[in-house]
């Protein structure tokens, strides 16, 4: 079984600085690993995946996140966050990279910018 | 634009009445999926459909029911509405090439009175 954990529901930054989203996954085979953005209203956006080959992957709009075996970690960050980074950011864990993957997600964090 | 339409895009309902959702792509994807979301749940998968007529149960499927006649349709059935059904639904597709990257709808909120 495979599991997303994503501590906190709500983060607030200023505008401009750095933006970092924790998730910590749990899972019995190699992972793969998903951050999707959400807009009021909308559907889900991906913003980057890793699919086992460099561990720094870097996505949509600046963002970026590092896969950390050691940690069971895929931590998403930005180094400056702006005002229309504001939405809710999903971490998923799939056993595979295919076209066939159900996607297992964490509850979601709240991203708040201020300005 | 991933060329999934959901509707209706907003309905209220009455328990114990039925309710099915529509989800077309425009796509040719043959891996279509049904999420809702819940606050402080994130997304769950209700079932998804490996082809035609081939579909499989995810992780809370009690109360729903999925059919896919075609390719490019995926309905999703609530026999008989209950409160804890009310949600937001998403249908969500997959297929080779575009990186093999599931695409999101936009949604269908449902609201069981």
């Amino acid at each position: 079984a495979q599991s997303v954990t994503q501590l906190g529901s709500h983060v607030s930054v200023s505008e401009g600085a750095l933006v970092l989203l924790r998730c910590n996954y749990s899972s019995s085979v190699p992972p793969y690993l998903f951050w999707y953005v959400q807009y009021p209203n909308q559907g889900l956006q991906l913003l980057l995946k890793y699919t086992s080959a460099a561990t720094l992957v870097k996505g949509i709009n600046g963002f970026e996140a590092e896969f950390k075996k050691s940690e069971t970690s895929f931590h998403l960050t930005k180094p400056s966050a702006h005002m229309s980074d504001a939405a809710e950011y999903f971490c998923a864990v799939s056993d595979r990279a295919g076209a066939n993957s159900k996607l297992t997600f964490g509850k979601g964090i709240t991203l708040s910018v201020r300005p | 634009d991933a060329g999934i339409t959901q509707s209706p895009r907003h309905k209220v309902t009455e328990t114990g009445t039925p309710v099915t959702l529509r989800c077309h792509q425009t796509e040719n994807h043959r891996y279509m999926y049904w999420y809702r979301q819940d606050p402080g749940h994130g997304l769950r998968l209700i079932h998804y459909s490996y082809g035609v007529k081939d579909t499989d149960k995810g992780e809370v499927s009690d109360g729903y029911s999925v059919s896919r006649s075609k390719t490019e349709d995926f309905l999703l059935t609530l026999e008989s509405a209950t409160s804890s059904q009310t949600s937001v639904y998403f249908c969500a597709i997959s297929g080779q090439g575009k990186g093999n990257t599931i695409y999101f709808g936009e949604g269908s909120w449902l609201t069981v009175v």
